[in-house]
């Protein structure tokens, strides 16, 4: 099984901040199979990023994903009040895992 | 519009089963593997498995196989997950979700909005 390890935990910023989250995967994945979901309070998860570096429909250009192999980035250039929420990479190339979320809160 | 839509939420005693199901509309419900994602309270995202509705086939992660059975009824689009002896860390939020429909990969597209199963005596 192909474990993702995202860091940090949580982040603590202020509205209009850059935010940067790290995925590292315990082997390497193509960059065809990295996405990233969003995950507001109270909400199901959504599609922000697919492989790799790919916005989903309807997501803002100040969500960008990078990376290869086994590490891997997701940037938000400029935190907006609706951002702040947990964060999950996951892997589809190999089964399905997720890494365990970074929580982005206001500072 | 594509939706998926769960049903509501479950009480359920500890060695009970339960079946929760997502119906799916706006799209050809077998042309696309549905998903079950469980997520414990405070907890992250842990896939279970998926089902393809057109061959009826279904896949789960390790820690599932055995207790776990995914089912369609392609005749109301509507696919199905059933979780038997079940125990108090089986409470969780359930979704499911698609994969492939809007990006053409295996990333979950769409997802429901989730079913809350309480396992409690």
């Amino acid at each position: 099984e192909i474990v993702l390890t995202q860091s940090p935990g949580s982040l603590s910023l202020s509205p209009g901040e850059r935010a940067t989250l790290s995925c590292r995967a315990s082997q390497s994945v193509s960059s065809t199979f990295l996405a990233w979901y969003q995950q507001r309070p109270g909400q199901a998860p959504r599609l922000l990023i697919y492989g790799a570096s790919n916005r989903a429909t309807g997501i803002p250009d100040r969500f960008s994903g990078s990376g290869s192999g086994t590490d891997f980035t997701l940037t938000i250039s400029r935190l907006e009040p609706e951002d702040f929420a947990v964060y999950y990479c996951q892997q589809n190339g190999y089964s399905w895992t997720f890494g365990q979320g970074t929580k982005v809160e206001i500072k | 519009e594509v939706q998926l839509i769960q049903s509501g939420a479950e009480v359920r005693k500890p060695g009970a089963t339960v079946k929760i199901s997502c119906k799916v509309s706006g799209y050809t419900f077998n042309d696309y593997n549905i998903h079950w994602v469980q997520q414990a309270p405070g907890k992250g995202l842990e896939w279970m498995g998926l089902l393809n509705p057109e061959d009826g086939k279904s896949t789960f992660a390790e820690k599932f196989q055995g207790r776990v059975t995914i089912t369609a009824d392609t005749s109301t689009d509507t696919a199905y997950l059933e979780l038997g002896s079940l125990r108090s860390e089986d409470s969780a939020i359930y979704y499911c979700s698609v994969s492939g429909l809007v990006t053409g990969t295996d990333a979950f597209d769409i997802w429901g909005q989730g079913t809350l199963v309480t396992v409690s005596s």
